[in-house]
């Protein structure tokens, strides 16, 4: 069983709608979470991340956490074009160094 | 600017060969990672430095080396025992701030031919 678990998609979504995505994780002993969001042969840049349960809002993306059950989730509102890519749910132990687990990404396709 | 530079961008090697991946930053970051992404798959983690002159292998270690000699490198090494090398290779790095979060170099994408 992976450990940090996401719906591979495609996730198609109207131009303006409120784009859902989901993440299930299996550590409890992860803290934080972390949404980061990749284009097509690039690398990842960090969108969100949050670590304590409920949301947490920046701008157009909330992120939303439930540690009780195990789940994380990111909100895009007023979806546009340019959010167009793939989001990568990932979770971090409590130690500065620990490895970061990540799910396989959900591919995220707004049509105009 | 601090970030992470990585090079090469592209690189192609025959069957057989030895390659090495650099990694450079300039974050002052004591963390540093090697993830390899295959297309449509996630981040596949393969080595990670914790502090100089110390490495811990990750997921998936076999056919690959690092060393890290300085606080700003982390070079890694395909080497020929790796059997299906050709994926897009990440650095990061990771700091210790409230966050912790990795940031990433831009890539490098190695193709066999």
């Amino acid at each position: 069983q992976k450990e940090v678990e996401q719906n591979s998609g495609p996730l198609s979504v109207p131009e303006g709608a409120i784009a859902s995505l989901n993440c299930t994780y299996s550590d409890r002993g992860s803290q934080s979470f972390f949404w980061y969001r990749q284009y097509s042969g690039k690398s990842p840049e960090l969108i969100m991340f949050i670590y304590s349960n409920g949301d947490k809002e920046d701008g157009r993306f909330t992120a939303q956490l439930n540690k009780a059950s195990q789940y994380v989730s990111l909100l895009i509102r007023d979806s546009q074009p340019s959010d167009s890519a793939t989001y990568l749910c990932a979770g971090s132990p409590t130690d500065s160094w620990g490895k970061f687990q990540f799910g396989a990404g959900t591919q995220v396709v707004v049509t105009p | 600017d601090g970030g992470i530079t990585q090079s090469p961008k592209y690189l192609f090697r025959k069957e057989g060969q030895n390659v090495t991946l650099s990694c450079e930053q300039n974050l002052n970051h004591d963390a540093m990672y090697w993830y390899r992404q295959d297309p449509g798959q996630g981040l596949r983690l393969i080595y990670y430095s914790q502090i100089v002159n110390d490495f811990q292998k990750g997921d998936i270690a076999e056919g690959y080396s690092v060393s890290r000699e300085k606080k700003e490198s982390f070079p890694l090494t395909v080497t020929s025992a790796q059997k299906n090398p050709t994926a897009f290779y990440l650095c990061a790095s990771r700091g210790t701030t409230n966050t912790g979060e990795l940031f990433f170099g831009e890539g490098s994408r190695l193709t066999v031919l």
